[in-house]
């Protein structure tokens, strides 16, 4: 059964710091993983997908790298700023399931103070 | 940008009252998803559905609820007589056809969710 841990629990930089966000899941016969932001009282927004055959992914400020061999993911957030202030779920596929059920973890809450 | 749009968003309802939830998935997706999250929890995967049809569910999702797309827009979630530990957010998501997007890479689109409170 697909788990997906992720630390540390919250996080707080000051702005400008360079930080990473970390994501490891225990089946590693994924085809995909994706990383979601969560504001309060919000929805969830798609950030990245890396797919299997990737090894990373960017957007932007945003580097995400994928490990299979060793179920790790990480998050690599540039030049943090204090809109970046938010929730950050990874999410790996559930092993057997369809691609829409995604196994989260319990995400990483980032604080970036001015 | 295309959104996925959820209602109400927020209801307090009675323990053992029925509640619907409301969405309307992005108009050209053909799959569409519930999750939910406990306060404080992770986010739990409750159901997909495409072409008129549940594909999968979780052990959640047992008799107390329903999906359905009554009308070719909106997609609802019922539960019919509601528990103390119903209460949740409730996230609705819709993704493309997988195929599209390399891969089967099948990227969700999440609705601001719907926050359920069992009294």
């Amino acid at each position: 059964k697909q788990e997906v841990t992720q630390i540390p629990a919250a996080l707080s930089v000051p702005e400008g710091e360079n930080l990473v966000l970390n994501c490891s899941f225990t089946d590693s016969a994924i085809y995909n993983l994706q990383w979601f932001r969560q504001d309060p009282g919000k929805g969830l927004t798609s950030l990245l997908l890396i797919q299997s055959s990737q090894r990373e992914q960017t957007s932007g400020r945003l580097n995400a790298s994928l490990d299979k061999s060793s179920g790790r993911s990480t998050l690599y957030i540039a030049a943090s700023q204090p809109g970046d202030s938010a929730t950050y779920l990874c999410a790996a596929p559930h092993y057997g399931g369809s691609q829409g059920n995604l196994i989260f973890g319990k995400g990483t809450k980032l604080s970036v103070k001015p | 940008e295309p959104e996925v749009t959820q209602t109400p968003s927020h209801q307090v309802t009675q323990m053992g009252q029925e509640v619907i939830l409301r969405c309307v998935p992005i108009s050209n997706h053909l799959y569409f998803y519930w999750y939910r999250q406990i306060l404080g929890q992770k986010v739990e995967f409750l159901v997909s559905f495409y072409n008129n049809e549940i594909s999968e569910k979780s052990e959640i999702f047992d008799d107390q609820f329903s999906v359905e797309r009554p009308d070719g827009s909106n997609f609802t979630l019922k539960i019919r007589s509601t528990k103390l530990e119903d209460s949740a957010m409730y996230f609705c998501a819709s993704s493309v056809q997988p195929g599209q997007g390399g891969s089967g890479a099948n990227v969700l689109t999440f609705g601001a969710g719907s926050r359920l409170t069992v009294l």
